[in-house]
């Protein structure tokens, strides 16, 4: 079975830009989280998305937004970027979104 | 806001020396994991522990959670260079979301 998939591995933006991140979760997995790993630190909690339906947000701003589709699958958009946006972003699905949590290798985003 | 502290935040050990890393603090949570993470690379889950006082062991991995369950700690014995990586302890505090120590970088060298 595949495991986490997300698209693109690496990205270059400019400042001011937009990104979009795209993930596909284990299939019966029905939870969708992303995370934002700066080098250097663990990973920060920005979104879970359960059933199509935001369960939880982290302490990021109104730039960053997310959702998740009829097939689980789930997107995280990010505008107006800002240097500081560059860092690991993760993807991680469980089945109900409480336990068990297997992340994707992530997209590496550079803003410039 | 619940902050884990992870100590120490880098080693660089020999082949076959044994070590551990302490996960620490003040909130109580639900439920404690264990990851490793290598370079390029998302978190790879190791263990879970739930229970306060549990022990869980992992090949030469043991993993332990506090009687209060604010703190955790994981031993390595006779570590490898394959054991190399970043190892983060996360939590969960009673919602969805996993809150993550910084890390701590192990380098084994042969």
């Amino acid at each position: 079975d595949a495991g986490v998939t997300q698209s693109p591995t690496h990205l270059i933006k400019t400042r001011g830009q937009h990104v979009t991140l795209r993930c596909s979760p284990i299939s019966g997995h029905k939870s969708v989280s992303w995370y934002q790993q700066v080098l250097g630190q663990g990973p920060q909690f920005i979104f879970q998305y359960y059933e199509k339906e935001e369960r939880g947000r982290g302490n990021f701003p109104d730039r960053f937004s997310a959702r998740q589709f009829p097939n689980y699958s789930s997107e995280l958009n990010v505008n107006a970027l800002l240097l500081g946006d560059s860092a690991l972003y993760l993807c991680a699905s469980s089945q109900t979104g409480t336990y068990g949590y297997t992340f994707g290798s992530g997209t590496r985003l550079t803003v410039v | 806001t619940q902050l884990l502290e992870q100590s120490p935040q880098f080693l660089s050990i020999q082949e076959g020396e044994n070590l551990t890393v302490y996960c620490n603090s003040s909130s109580v949570f639900s439920s404690l994991q264990w990851y490793r993470q290598e370079p390029g690379e998302g978190p790879v889950l190791l263990v879970t522990v739930v229970t306060g006082g549990e022990v869980k062991k992992l090949k030469r991995l043991t993993f332990q959670f506090g009687d209060a369950r604010k703190d955790s700690s994981l031993h390595i014995t006779a570590a490898q260079p394959g054991d190399t990586g970043l190892y983060l302890c996360a939590a969960q505090g009673g919602s969805e979301k996993l809150v993550f120590g910084k890390g701590m970088k192990l380098t084994v060298n042969p």
